[in-house]
């Protein structure tokens, strides 16, 4: 089962930041997040990672409370184009063995609206 | 980072047939994942595929069923066999992550069993 509880489904406006949460109460202490987002008919895309500090990319912000128990993806300035399923995943990092595979759960279905 | 290529993209198939999928990926990698995606569900892994040795399946999937070969580094097929409507999935294709960066996706295979 995956290690992570996300709401089924958000909306925000575009041009809007849009702040996706995730409860991972269970993180050990060596595991990172991650997330994924898949648009409609494509694979899954990286977004970012974080261990404890939050993090900054070209497309989007995590924030990682102190405890580690929960985080939120931020994508600052939402477009139509950002509509997609968010993924959030708690796995440890490295490549080998069954640690190698993601486990998905439900994701956080994103409208971004005109 | 790693561009994988898979095909075919979309088939529809007779139901007691079998489809093989194949994956590319443009660079060596010792790990491979072949996914599902049941409509309307998030993705399950069906196994992880070495090169050299047989693949490591999760329960609830056989080999029978879901044959896979890992020939070299950069290639990879899956085998749905005997299809039932069931089966009707995307089936998906990844590598990594690689030591804490990101995983890649193939686009899927978009399988519809009539």
């Amino acid at each position: 089962d995956a290690k992570t509880t996300q709401p089924p489904s958000m909306d925000c406006a575009e041009g809007r930041a849009a702040n996706l949460p995730c409860n991972h109460s269970t993180i050990s202490g060596n595991e990172y997040v991650y997330w994924y987002r898949q648009i409609h008919s494509q694979g899954p895309q990286y977004i970012i990672h974080g261990l404890k500090n939050n993090e900054t990319n070209e497309m989007a912000s995590l924030i990682i409370t102190e405890d580690r128990k929960s985080s939120t993806l931020i994508l600052p300035h939402a477009t139509l184009r950002d509509t997609a399923v968010y993924y959030c995943i708690v796995r440890v990092a490295g490549g080998g063995g069954s640690q190698g595979n993601l486990i998905f759960g439900k994701g956080t279905k994103l409208s971004v609206k005109p | 980072s790693a561009v994988i290529s898979q095909k075919p993209s979309r088939d529809i198939c007779q139901r007691g047939t079998s489809l093989t999928i194949q994956c590319q990926v443009d660079s060596q990698v010792t790990m491979m994942f072949w996914y599902r995606q049941q409509p309307g569900q998030s993705l399950t892994l069906i196994a992880t595929a070495n090169q050299g040795s047989e693949a490591t399946y999760e329960s609830g999937f056989v080999i029978d069923k879901f044959p896979i070969s890992r020939p070299n580094l950069t290639f990879s097929t899956l085998t749905v066999s005997n299809m039932s409507p069931e089966d009707s999935s995307i089936y998906l294709c990844s590598v990594g992550p690689f030591f804490g960066a990101e995983a890649f996706f193939g686009q899927g295979t978009r399988l519809t069993v009539v």
